[in-house]
């Protein structure tokens, strides 16, 4: 399968515990962008990095949240001291930028349940 | 912040109908997507359709743009009960060199078999 990879699938917390999640981008795909999802909502942006540069933050990303690409291939997402209002899905999609347009293609999510 | 509304929130119909799923947008666009997002997974691209283009198929999809009114439409002939997902509109900023989706709030399809 070479589309897009994240993990874990699912994580339960305790509120005040730090998480981290991973994702694998297509592998010739030079952007990747995270989103957040709750219930009944459509994906919010979060942050996206072309090759290893965080190139836009949302200002939903709170300090205690952090978003890496070490060497433009995959990237995690850590979450700090973590509070009930964190739990949601958290989405990575991966691109190939060509002129003005672009697909992201969406991995399954991570769904994170901070108790 | 969202981008703006889909209409209907949810929708229930019967195996072998139409579902026609609406999409308004606050800004400017080059492009409008369409999402497929089955219960609790990721999303799935459907179909892109261009600013300078009206309407667009692919398969058993049909999307329309009107930008003077800021709306999609986008529907589904003869529905199959594998149609059932929640179906999202997205279109890309424009500020900045950045590809971020906004997306609607979706509308939720049941195909009853």
């Amino acid at each position: 399968d070479t589309g897009v990879s994240q993990d874990p699938r699912h994580k339960i917390t305790k509120r005040g515990q730090n998480v981290t999640f991973r994702c694998d981008p297509i592998s010739e795909h030079n952007r990747l962008y995270w989103y957040r999802q709750t219930l009944g909502q459509g994906p919010e942006f979060l942050t996206y990095f072309q090759n290893e540069a965080q190139l836009e933050k949302s200002r939903l990303l709170s300090d205690r949240f952090s978003a890496e690409r070490p060497k433009g291939s995959f990237s995690t997402l850590e979450i700090q001291r973590t509070e009930q209002g964190d739990s949601a899905m958290y989405l990575c999609a991966s691109s190939f930028r060509q002129g003005s347009e672009e697909t992201q293609y969406f991995g399954p999510g991570t769904r994170l349940l901070v108790l | 912040s969202q981008q703006g509304e889909e209409d209907p929130q949810a929708l229930s119909i019967q195996e072998g109908e139409n579902a026609t799923m609406n999409c308004s947008y606050k800004t400017s666009i080059n492009n409008l997507q369409w999402y497929r997002q089955n219960s609790g997974r990721g999303l799935v691209h459907l179909i892109l359709i261009r600013s300078n283009e009206r309407e667009k198929h692919s398969g058993r999809l049909r999307v329309t743009l009107d930008t003077s009114k800021k709306s999609s439409s986008l529907l589904i002939t003869a529905s199959r009960a594998a149609d059932t997902a929640s179906y999202f509109c997205a279109t890309p900023a424009l500020s900045g060199n950045t590809g971020k989706l906004i997306f609607g709030q979706g509308t939720t399809l049941q195909v009853k078999p």
